[in-house]
């Protein structure tokens, strides 16, 4: 079965308290990609990568890191995390398809961070 | 930039009443549209999509119609289920290399008996 899975799918934290949300994927795809969900703005992307070792910003990644050293693997780090950073992130893969960015994405079912 | 625009929600039906959610979009190119819907406590899943103009998707009795000229992609259902109760998206996939999705703020449905 297709899966992306995300862990944890709930946190409460407290503020500069380091922590990382892991996404693994199944399908062997080169594209993955984190976005967050917060309430009139739809998901916006944070960080994406097109392979192993290839990583780059999305449209707010300020105090986010991610790496990429395994296919499957796409971990999302909160280095310090602050009160702002309290939302519902996803984690999704594409392949690439043809090329022309027309292929479906397969999500995660979230997690949900708060930060205290 | 890329944009999407989606009407506000929520929109509150009756089963079996007609179901449109306008979507527009602002992008440079031909990028292909896309539909995705959410239920409760649940990831994203792709509804429907379109990939050039005049094309028209459909899965589950949902239809949208990639429209050029008015850079439009509303979404339809002739009769609605309780079960359509969900948060919908329209989003747009770029086609330059990032390849990002570029989402709506998306459109609570609730359907009631």
């Amino acid at each position: 079965e297709a899966q992306v899975t995300q862990n944890p799918r709930y946190l409460i934290t407290v503020t500069g308290k380091k922590l990382t949300v892991t996404c693994s994927q199944n399908m062997n795809h080169e594209y993955m990609s984190w976005y967050r969900q917060d309430p009139g703005l739809g998901l916006r992307q944070i960080y994406y990568s097109m392979n192993v070792e290839v990583t780059d910003k999305g449209d707010v990644p300020e105090g986010y890191k991610v790496s990429r050293k395994e296919k499957r693997n796409f971990p999302l780090i909160l280095e310090s995390p602050s009160p702002n950073q309290t939302s519902l992130y996803f984690c999704a893969s594409r392949s690439f398809g043809g090329g022309q960015g027309n292929t479906e994405a397969f999500f995660g079912e979230g997690s949900r961070i708060t930060v205290v | 930039g890329d944009s999407v625009t989606q009407m506000e929600g929520p929109v509150t039906l009756s089963e079996e009443a007609f179901l449109t959610i306008n979507c527009t979009y602002t992008a440079t190119g031909y990028p292909s549209l896309f539909w995705y819907v959410q239920y409760p406590g649940e990831g994203l899943q792709l509804l429907l999509k379109a990939t050039k103009a005049d094309d028209k998707g459909s899965n589950k009795g949902f239809e949208a119609t990639y429209r050029k000229e008015t850079t439009s992609f509303h979404l339809e259902k002739g009769s609605v289920q309780v079960s359509d109760s969900a948060v919908y998206f329209c989003a747009l996939s770029d086609l330059t290399g990032r390849r990002a999705l570029t989402f709506g703020s998306g459109t609570r449905l609730q359907v009631q008996p």
